[in-house]
Formats: C-alpha cells, sequence, structure tokens
C-alpha cells in the first residue's frame, strides 16, 4: 500500500524569507503523481503544485517549486519570497495506477510571520 | 455551479443519531470524492464515483457509513448512529479529469461533531 509521510507538524517563516516543506513516500509503482494541496483556514484545499514522476525536471509554479528525488522517494515543497497569505495546512498527496484513490499525508501547518 | 458546495458547513449531533452530508460538485464534473479529516490526521478515503459505474466503497470504516449520487450530480454521505469517533471534517471533491482524475476541486468541509 501506499504511504506518505509529513514529518514537520509545524513550521515557521518569516515573511519574505524561504521555507522548504518536506514529504517521503513509499510505493512499488514506477509511473505516479505527486501533489502539494494548501488548506487555508476556510478549510477549501487548494492544488498547489504538481509532478510526474516519469518527468526528471523539477516543477514550478511561481513562487513554489519542488525538489523530486525519485530514487530516495522525496517529494518537498520550496517557498520562496512566503507571504502571509501562505499561512494555511499544506498536504502531500500522491496517486498512482488506482485513479479511485489520492493518498494524503499527516500535513504541516506553516505559519508566516510579519 | 463556480466551485464544489458542501453542507452543512457545521453539525453537531447527539451519539445515536443519524446524518446526512451533502455535497454539490463541479457541473459536468464526473468524479466525485468524499474524505474525512480528522484533528492531527491525513485524510482518509472514504468513496468514490465515477460516472455510472459502480462506485469504489472500499475506504468506508464501517456499515453505518453509506454514500449515493444521485443522477451523476449531488452526492449524499449518510451516517447511521453516529459514534464520537465520527466527528471529523468531511470533504468532498471532484475532478472532470476521468480516468487520469488529475487535479482535484474541493469543497469548504462539513464540520461534524458528536457529542
Amino acid at each position: 500500500a501506499q504511504t506518505v509521510t509529513q514529518s514537520q507538524p509545524e513550521m515557521s517563516v518569516q515573511e519574505a524569507e524561504t521555507v522548504t516543506l518536506s514529504c517521503t513516500y513509499d510505493t512499488s509503482e514506477n509511473n505516479y503523481y505527486l501533489f502539494w494541496y494548501k488548506q487555508p483556514p476556510s478549510r477549501q484545499m487548494i492544488l498547489v503544485i504538481r509532478q510526474e514522476a516519469y518527468k526528471q525536471q523539477n516543477a514550478t509554479e511561481n513562487r513554489f517549486s519542488v525538489n523530486f528525488q525519485k530514487a530516495a522517494k522525496s517529494f518537498s515543497l520550496k517557498i520562496s519570497d512566503s507571504q502571509l497569505g501562505d499561512t494555511a495546512m499544506y498536504f502531500c498527496a500522491f496517486r498512482g495506477h488506482n485513479f479511485n484513490k489520492f493518498y494524503f499525508g499527516s500535513g504541516t501547518k506553516l505559519n508566516v510571520k510579519p | 455551479g463556480a466551485g464544489v458546495s458542501q453542507s452543512p458547513s457545521n453539525k453537531v449531533t447527539e451519539k445515536g443519531k443519524d446524518v446526512e452530508l451533502r455535497c454539490d460538485p463541479i457541473s459536468g464534473h464526473t468524479a466525485l470524492y468524499w474524505y474525512r479529516q480528522s484533528l492531527g490526521q491525513g485524510l482518509e478515503f472514504l468513496i468514490y464515483f465515477q460516472g455510472n459505474s459502480a462506485p469504489d466503497k472500499s475506504g468506508l470504516p464501517s456499515d453505518r457509513f453509506s454514500a449515493e449520487r444521485t443522477g451523476g450530480s449531488v452526492s449524499t454521505l449518510t451516517i447511521q448512529r453516529t459514534q464520537q469517533e465520527d466527528s471529523a471534517v468531511y470533504l468532498c471533491a471532484s475532478s472532470s479529469d476521468g480516468a487520469t482524475n488529475e487535479k482535484l476541486f474541493f469543497g469548504s468541509g462539513t464540520q461534524l461533531s458528536v457529542l
């Protein structure tokens, strides 16, 4: 079975600085997708960034980028120039060949301080 | 609709009562998921609907939980004889991507509190 682990329950960063959130996963599959979702206090989860495992190039979306290490099964999220609006829970997620299921980590609560 | 809508936003019930949670997905989305988010935990898969196919119910934790999706649109998650351990946020998500289901659009969830 697939598992997703986020070992940082909570993190803080000063506004305008850079922070990296960690995620590791366990799978025997070779082709899969990885995601980072943001959950603000409104509870509505929003897709931040996604990565296809068959692509070697790390995905980037504006201030958000990932460091995807397939051999190490690691998928960290880097947020540059942190903004107060980045304060939220961040969930790492995995989807394999079973399209029915996304597997989520337990989340990292990020606090961006002014 | 403009987004995934869930109701009620919050529900407080007494142990042993039945509750119904509603999800209205984005119009045209064929895939619909229910997840449960307990305090300090990740999202736990409950059930998945795709078009007219039989739903994947493999995540439902007990036979007290059931869900249906009428007309391929609105879905209702029913919990019978609620227990305190059922207290959680129940999230609904939909997707338009058919087989790939890459991107999920989430509702704001229903916070269920069982006293």
